[in-house]
């Protein structure tokens, strides 16, 4: 039974650039939240999609979007990426009511 | 809004030894669950253990244990016979009662937790 898995593991991007970060979430789950968490800190809620639309959004500017397709898999995209986009970004997944389980992560650098 | 604070941002502790991780919240729901999460150096996020705030009775998964003290907002998890393994980030996190708005966590800074040989 395969978990929450997220790609890639690494990234490496200059300032202005867009990325994509993609997350499957483990099966039978529904919902998919995505989290920041910069070095040294707790993890901070971006958004959160279920049945394929963002339900709840966390304080986070324009530049980050996402989707959820048929499959209930997700992408994050951020645009016009800054400095501080450095982080590593977490997909969690569950069913509407239950605890979150979580991937191993997407490190992002910005140059 | 939610906030949770973890005042001890590191700990140690022997193995085979107990410790105890602190964590305070506040909010104005009075519906609500609160986790311990563990962040091992593998950066994966696991579910220590999880306390629906309408339940009195203390959740308890094998050696991880926590005092739920609802009307102070104080949320400790106890490790007892501590384990190598056990040495890691551990993050406390609200989540208010699922609505039709969604389900998001809200963590503290995370407790860094050694377990010395």
């Amino acid at each position: 039974d395969a978990g929450v898995t997220q790609s890639p593991t690494h990234l490496i991007k200059t300032r202005g650039q867009q990325v994509t970060l993609r997350c499957s979430p483990k099966s039978g789950h529904d919902t998919v939240s995505w989290y920041q968490q910069a070095l040294g800190q707790g993890p901070q809620f971006i958004f959160q999609y279920y049945e394929e639309e963002e339900r709840q959004r966390g304080n986070f500017p324009d530049r980050f979007s996402g989707h959820q397709f048929p499959n209930y898999s997700s992408e994050l995209n951020v645009n016009a990426l800054l400095l501080g986009d450095s982080a590593l970004y977490l997909c969690a997944s569950s069913l509407w009511s239950q605890p979150q389980h979580f991937g191993d992560g997407t490190r992002l650098s910005i140059l | 809004a939610q906030t949770v604070t973890q005042s001890q941002p590191e700990m140690s502790v022997q193995e085979a030894e107990t410790v105890t991780l602190s964590c305070t919240y506040d909010t104005s729901e009075n519906n609500y669950y609160l986790f311990w999460y563990k962040q091992p150096p593998s950066r994966q996020m696991i579910l220590v253990i999880r306390q629906e705030a309408y339940k009195q009775q203390n959740a308890t998964e094998n050696r991880f244990s926590v005092n739920f003290q609802k009307a102070a907002k104080s949320f400790s998890l106890k490790i007892s016979d501590s384990q190598l393994g056990d040495t890691a980030m551990y993050f406390c996190a609200f989540m208010k009662h699922v609505s039709t708005s969604g389900s998001r966590l809200t963590f503290g800074e995370g407790t860094q937790l050694t377990v010395n040989p």
